[in-house]
């Protein structure tokens, strides 16, 4: 079935570095890609998502990138301050079956 | 708007016991989801609904029913509580999921414990 990889599962940086975090999909059919931030007992909320004719879309210190061919993406955060310290999802829809498959999550830490 | 609302925030159950979770969002959203979400398991799609009166199985559908006889509500209803569906379980729903793909907006979550 289809699935989402993600890595790394935690990822600990030091504020004002940055931070990537990377996925890799299996359905070739997916074409929407989108990211998700989970505080500590909140619901996740999207930050940032890119549809399949798009290479890279940035949104201040958030950005994502896409490689259909080799069927991952990634998501890229500059400048990172502590509010950033959450968990991330990736996930990727295909409009064929209407499901949206999360990957496992990354647990980021922004040191002070 | 309320967005998407989900009742109760906690549960407790014992094992064999059946409950109902509530789902409603006021978007006129055509998609709506269930997810459990376990630790280091991500978000994981037990059921979806793509309108009124058509829902389909998602990854991990086992142990649980859906229906959706309104566009608004979408209830998750577990028919004998088992200890392995202790879990946080979000409510989602999106505009539609054709063409180009649309953001899912979640409900508050219910943390359920059984026991």
């Amino acid at each position: 079935g289809e699935n989402v990889e993600q890595h790394p599962s935690t990822l600990s940086v030091q504020e004002g570095d940055s931070a990537v975090i990377k996925c890799t999909y299996s359905d070739s059919a997916s074409n929407y890609f989108p990211w998700y931030k989970q505080e500590l007992g909140k619901r996740p909320q999207l930050i940032i998502d890119i549809r399949s004719n798009v290479g890279e879309k940035k949104d201040q210190r958030i950005a994502v990138t896409l490689n259909k061919t080799a069927k991952h993406f990634s998501l890229h955060i500059t400048e990172t301050q502590p509010e950033d310290s959450a968990v991330y999802f990736c996930a990727a829809s295909n409009p064929g079956t209407y499901k949206y498959i999360f990957g496992t999550g990354t647990r980021l830490k922004v040191l002070a | 708007n309320a967005g998407v609302t989900q009742t109760p925030k906690f549960q407790v159950l014992k094992t064999g016991q059946s409950m109902t979770l509530q789902c409603a969002q006021d978007m006129n959203h055509e998609y709506m989801s269930w997810y459990r979400q376990d630790p280091g398991m991500g978000l994981r799609l037990i059921h979806y609904s793509v309108g009124a009166g058509i829902t389909d199985q998602g990854e991990v559908p086992n142990g649980y029913n859906v229906s959706r006889s309104t566009t608004e509500d979408f209830p998750l209803r577990l028919l004998s509580a088992a200890p392995s569906q202790t879990s946080v379980y979000f409510c989602a729903s999106a505009l539609s999921l054709n063409s180009g793909g649309d953001e899912q907006y979640f409900g508050p979550g219910t943390r359920l414990t059984v026991t």
